[in-house]
């Protein structure tokens, strides 16, 4: 079965860093494009970053770009996303998705870990 | 970046009627690259249509995609309870991926 956990979220100051890890297991990690999606409390679906269609670039949304970083380690079948200079609209419950199937789009969800961003 | 916008913000209906979501995009989308997602109180999103018009694997066939170009629509045949939830449409046909800011099913 694929599972994917995300872990490291917590309460952090702004101006401050975290990293968010997503556990993986039930396929072969290196062979599958990931990404981040995040939710603010009460509102809508945000893209954060994600591999390309053809895996041979990172994207990431306006909101972020030069603040957040995307990797992974395929060893520990894992993704990461390293998150600096936080504010408060970063606070969010981020989800990594896994693009699985034939389909292209988000197949399988993570549950999330929450990010408070505040003094 | 591609801007989608959907309607209704808010649809309220009854179970067994028939239900109609519209997505519409800023500039055109490959058919090939747009998702629809239905989300639940307190769940991650699940994917219900891929391709525009594609269902995923387990998703009823009540569940259908359609559209082209600059307008999406998702229609849900025949309301059951467990369909009350929010529903996005997402591209992912560009670089930067985004998500309409969704369509909340209500019951009547």
């Amino acid at each position: 079965e694929v599972q994917l956990v995300e872990s490291g979220g917590g309460l952090v100051q702004p101006g401050r860093s975290l990293r968010l890890s997503c556990a993986t297991s039930g396929f072969t990690f290196d062979d599958y494009a990931m990404h981040w999606v995040r939710q603010a409390p009460g509102k809508g679906l945000e893209w954060v970053s994600g591999d390309s269609w053809n895996r041979r670039h990172i994207g990431y949304a306006d909101s972020v770009k030069g603040r957040f970083t995307m990797s992974r380690d395929n060893a520990k079948n894992s993704l990461y996303l390293q998150m600096n200079s936080l504010r408060g609209e970063d606070t969010a419950l981020y989800y990594c998705a896994l693009v699985y199937g034939d389909t292209n789009a988000f197949d399988i969800w993570g549950q999330g870990t929450m990010v408070t961003v505040s003094s | 970046e591609i801007v989608l916008t959907q309607s209704p913000g808010t649809l309220s209906l009854s179970p067994g009627e028939r239900a109609t979501l519209s997505c519409r995009a800023s500039q055109s989308v490959s058919s090939s690259f747009l998702a629809w997602y239905q989300q639940k109180p307190g769940q991650a999103p699940r994917l219900l249509i891929y391709g525009a018009s594609y269902r995923a694997t387990g998703i009823p066939d009540r569940f259908s995609g359609s559209g082209s170009g600059t307008d999406f629509s998702l229609t849900i045949s025949r309301l059951e309870p467990e369909d009350f939830a929010v529903y996005y449409c997402q591209q992912y046909g560009s670089s930067s991926i985004t998500f309409g800011q969704g369509t909340r099913l209500e019951i009547k």
